[in-house]
């Protein structure tokens, strides 16, 4: 399977926990993109990442969640102390960086906050 | 404030007909122009994207594009119940930002 790969796929917690949510990206792509959607809400970028760099985080909550790309290794955002209102689907999407820019989907981590 | 507006709809069309689905954007320097298509419980697939102002055609999908007036539109000809879904718009700046989607729905 070639295309952009999530895992877990579904991810229960409990209030104070943290969540690890993993994003491996399309063959060939080294640029990934995390995205946060609400119910009833639209796709909300949070961050942009390559290989060991974040290049635009201005969509991240300033508290409780990080991401990172590593060198090696599937792109990880994390989220600290989950509370409540962090219950949503995370997608992550990948791109090859040029100019056009073509972001291609994974299929999502649904992360339920009890 | 980069915004990116869309009719929620729902856009009701039946069987074989055209469906039309506009967008507007508020950011000027835009360059690049994205449709996708989320199914309910599923990701974003992409299914359109457009750079230059005119129509641009891929099979029943014809993308339409004017900077002038800040507008995107996605015709879809023939339409059949397999493409209802929610169809968003997203527009690159210095991220990509997308719209809360129209919801399409077909009728046989």
């Amino acid at each position: 399977n070639a295309g952009v790969m999530q895992n877990p796929r579904h991810l229960v917690r409990r209030r104070g926990q943290e969540a690890r949510l993993r994003c491996s990206p399309m063959k060939g792509h080294s640029h990934v993109y995390w995205y946060r959607q609400l119910p009833e809400e639209g796709l909300k970028f949070m961050v942009y990442l390559q290989k060991e760099n974040i290049i635009d985080e201005s969509g991240m909550p300033k508290e409780r969640f990080s991401a990172e790309f590593p060198k090696e290794g599937p792109s990880i955002l994390r989220i600290q102390q989950v509370v409540r209102g962090d219950s949503a689907a995370y997608f992550c999407a990948s791109s090859t960086g040029g100019a056009d820019n073509e972001q291609f989907f994974g299929p999502g981590t649904r992360l339920t906050v009890l | 404030q980069k915004e990116v507006e869309q009719n929620s709809g729902p856009l009701s069309v039946p069987e074989g007909a055209i469906a039309s689905l506009n967008c507007t954007y508020s950011d000027r320097v835009s360059q690049s122009f994205f449709w996708y298509r989320q199914y309910s419980g599923k990701s974003p697939e992409l299914i359109m994207s457009i750079y230059s102002n005119g129509d641009k055609e891929d099979g029943r999908f014809t993308a339409q594009l004017n900077k002038a007036s800040q507008y995107v539109s996605l015709l879809i000809r023939d339409s059949q119940p397999s493409d209802s879904a929610t169809y968003l718009c997203a527009v690159k700046g210095s991220t990509l930002t997308f719209g809360k989607g129209t919801m399409l729905l077909v009728s046989p």
